[in-house]
C-alpha cells in the first residue's frame, strides 16, 4: 500500500491566489521530505528538501518566497506555492524515506493548473 | 549539466521479449542507483534498486546491471508484459538514496 499520501491530486487555481499541497508519511516518521516538479516529458528536478523543524533547503534556481514548504510535524510537509502564475502549472510531487534502509517513497503527485 | 542521462526517449518491444533500459551518470560520487516506473499522473513507484559495490541484482522480472568503468546501468526486464508499458526513470544517489538525481526517463511500450 502507498507509504506516502499527497494532496489533493489536482487543482486549478486562479492566476495571483496561492494554493497549499500537503504530503504526508502514513505509516513512519520522516524528519525529512523531498518536494519534485516535473515538466511535461521532462524528469523530475528536486525542488527542495524539507525538514522537520528547521528550514527548507531549496535547491538552486528555486524561489524559496514562492514555493513556501513548512514541515510541521514529523508526518506532515506542506508546499504552498504563492501568488501563483500560470508558469508554475506543473506536476509536484513529494517523497520521503522511512527511517530503515529502504528507497525514497513518493507520493502521487499534484497536478497544478494555474489559469 | 545533466548528470544522469537516459539517452533513448522511448522503446518499443513485443510481449515476451526482453526490454533493455539504458542510463549514463556523470557524477563518480554517485553510489547507490534506483529504476522508478510512472504512469501519467501518477507519482514514481520503486522498482529495484543497486548499490555500488555490486554490479548486479535480480529481482524477479527485473533485473538492474551496474557498469561502474563505464558509469553506465541498465534495466532488463524479461519477460516484457503489455502492463510494463510505462515511463521508467533511473535515478542516482550520492548519500544513500535521499537526494536523488533523475534521469530525463524512457518511454517502455510493450505490445501485445
Amino acid at each position: 500500500g502507498a507509504v506516502v499520501s499527497q494532496h489533493p491530486s489536482w487543482v486549478i487555481c486562479k492566476s495571483g491566489t496561492s494554493v497549499k499541497i500537503e504530503c504526508r508519511s502514513l505509516d513512519f516518521q520522516a524528519t525529512t521530505m523531498f518536494w519534485y516538479r516535473q515538466f511535461p516529458k521532462q524528469s523530475l528536478m528536486l525542488m527542495a528538501t524539507s525538514n522537520e523543524g528547521s528550514k527548507a533547503t531549496y535547491e538552486q534556481g528555486v524561489e524559496k518566497d514562492k514555493f513556501l514548504i513548512n514541515h510541521a510535524s514529523l508526518t506532515l510537509s506542506t508546499l504552498t506555492v504563492t501568488s501563483a502564475h500560470p508558469e508554475d502549472s506543473s506536476f509536484y510531487i513529494c517523497s520521503a524515506k522511512r527511517p530503515t534502509n529502504s528507497p525514497l517513497h513518493f507520493g502521487n503527485g499534484t497536478r497544478l493548473t494555474v489559469t | 549539466d545533466q548528470q544522469v542521462k537516459q539517452n533513448s526517449p522511448s522503446l518499443s518491444v513485443q510481449e515476451g521479449r526482453i526490454s533493455i533500459l539504458n542510463c549514463d551518470y556523470t557524477n563518480s560520487m554517485f553510489d547507490y542507483f534506483l529504476w522508478y516506473k510512472k504512469y501519467p499522473a501518477e507519482g514514481p513507484t520503486f522498482l529495484i534498486s543497486i548499490s555500488s559495490i555490486k554490479d548486479k541484482n535480480e529481482d524477479g522480472r527485473f533485473t538492474v546491471f551496474l557498469n561502474k568503468s563505464a558509469k553506465h546501468l541498465s534495466l532488463h526486464i524479461v519477460p516484457s508484459q503489455p502492463g510494463d508499458s510505462a515511463v521508467y526513470f533511473c535515478a542516482a544517489s550520492a548519500n544513500a538514496g535521499n537526494m536523488l538525481t533523475f534521469g530525463g526517463g524512457t518511454r517502455l511500450m510493450v505490445k501485445p
